[in-house]
Order: C-alpha cells, then structure tokens, then sequence
C-alpha cells in the first residue's frame, strides 16, 4: 500500500522560512512532487524530485533522501500570497505518471 | 492554450440521477488523468489515459463510474445512480511524456464540484 504524511498545519510570519516535511511509505517509488492548492483552487505543480538533493525553483526548494523515505518543501521569503495547502505526491514505477497525494499541510503566512 | 477546461464548475444532482462532466485537457498533452478530492483530502487517483487509451482505473472507480477519451483529445467522467458518497470535486489533469522534470507535473483544471442531495 501507500501512506505519506505531512503535518496538518503550519503557521509563520510574513518573511521567514517555513520547511513542510514529507514522509512515505510505498511498494514502488519514482519521485516525489509538491503542489500547492490555494482555497478553491485547483493544484499548481511546483517541484519534483527524482534523485537524492536539493532542487531550487526560486524561492521555494524541495529536498529528498530515497534512503530515509523522507523529502520536504522549504519556502523563503514567506508573503501572504503563500497562504494555502501544499502537497507532497508519489510518483510510482509502472509508468503512467500516477499519483499518490498526502492529506496535505494548511500553510498560514501571518503579519 | 488556456490550460486544463472543465465544465460543468459546480452540478447539484439528486440521488439516483447520472452526471456527466468534461475535460478539455492542453491540447499538446498526451496524457489526461481524473482524480476526486473531498474537503480536507488530497486529489485520489481515479483513472488515466494516453492518447484514447484508458490504461488504469482505480479499485474506487466503482462500476457505476465510467470515464472515455474518444479521439485523444477531451474526456467525460459520467456517474450513474449518483450516492451521497459521491460529493466532491472531481479534477481534470494532463500531462506531457517527455524528459526532464517539469515534464512529470501536472497541469489541473479548475474542478468540478458535485453535490449530490
């Protein structure tokens, strides 16, 4: 089967940095990808990793350890518009590019 | 290209009653997915195809759900003797098959939000 799971919520001010971790339990893992999902909204692709590191898009970055089953989203800069739920997905092996989202992680950005 | 289209965005139904909805994908994605979201949920995995080929569909998509791509190009998700248990929002995705990571997001659509009554 497949779980991940990632904190419920999490709170930071305006300009800070807030880390949201990713943890995953699957029988065939490919990568793993973070979406942001602003109220209302449909889900933004924001990063994906396939190999152990850091990958940097501006000021958002995602981190992987395939050994430790674990990655995790760093947000810089933190502003307002950050406010929104972001998820953490499995990529599977088998092809096909499915899915697996984690329940997700309410970000609130305050003043 | 003005990304993923669905239609209808919000379609009330009473129990019993069968609803169809439309995805229009990017036009260059080969691949085009549904998944169903409930409050406080991530987006489930329902099915995908490449092309006009349905080549998976999940355990939840029960036999009253059934999903077509003819031609490749937009799909419809119809659910017959709709349930309680179906209220939620169904979205669209698409994708492209390539190399390179960016190739592996997903592009959503807006959603389309059943209530069924």
């Amino acid at each position: 089967g497949q779980s991940l799971e990632q904190p419920s919520e999490v709170t930071a001010v305006e300009g800070a940095i807030v880390q949201i971790n990713c943890t995953y339990q699957t029988s065939g893992f490919y990568g793993l990808s973070w979406y942001q999902q602003h109220d209302g909204g449909a889900p933004t692709f924001l990063s994906y990793n396939a190999l152990d590191g850091l990958e940097e898009t501006g000021r958002f970055s995602s981190f992987l350890s395939r050994s430790d089953s674990y990655g995790y989203l760093l947000l810089q800069e933190l502003q307002m518009k950050d406010s929104a739920s972001y998820f953490c997905a499995v990529r599977h092996t088998g092809g096909g590019n499915k899915l697996t989202f984690g329940t997700g992680t309410q970000l609130k950005v305050e003043l | 290209d003005t990304g993923v289209s669905q239609n209808p965005r919000h379609k009330i139904t009473k129990r019993g009653q069968n609803v169809t909805f439309r995805c229009d994908p990017i036009s260059e994605h080969n691949r085009l997915y549904w998944y169903r979201q409930t409050l406080g949920q991530g987006p489930e995995f329902l099915t995908y195809f490449q092309n006009e080929a349905q080549l998976e569909k999940s355990r939840l998509l029960s036999d009253r759900f059934s999903a077509e791509r003819p031609k490749g190009s937009f799909s419809t998700l119809e659910i017959q003797r709709t349930e309680q248990g179906d209220s939620a929002m169904y979205l669209c995705a698409s994708s492209l098959v390539g190399q390179g990571a960016l190739s592996y997001g997903y592009t959503f659509g807006s959603g389309t939000r059943l209530t069924v009554v």
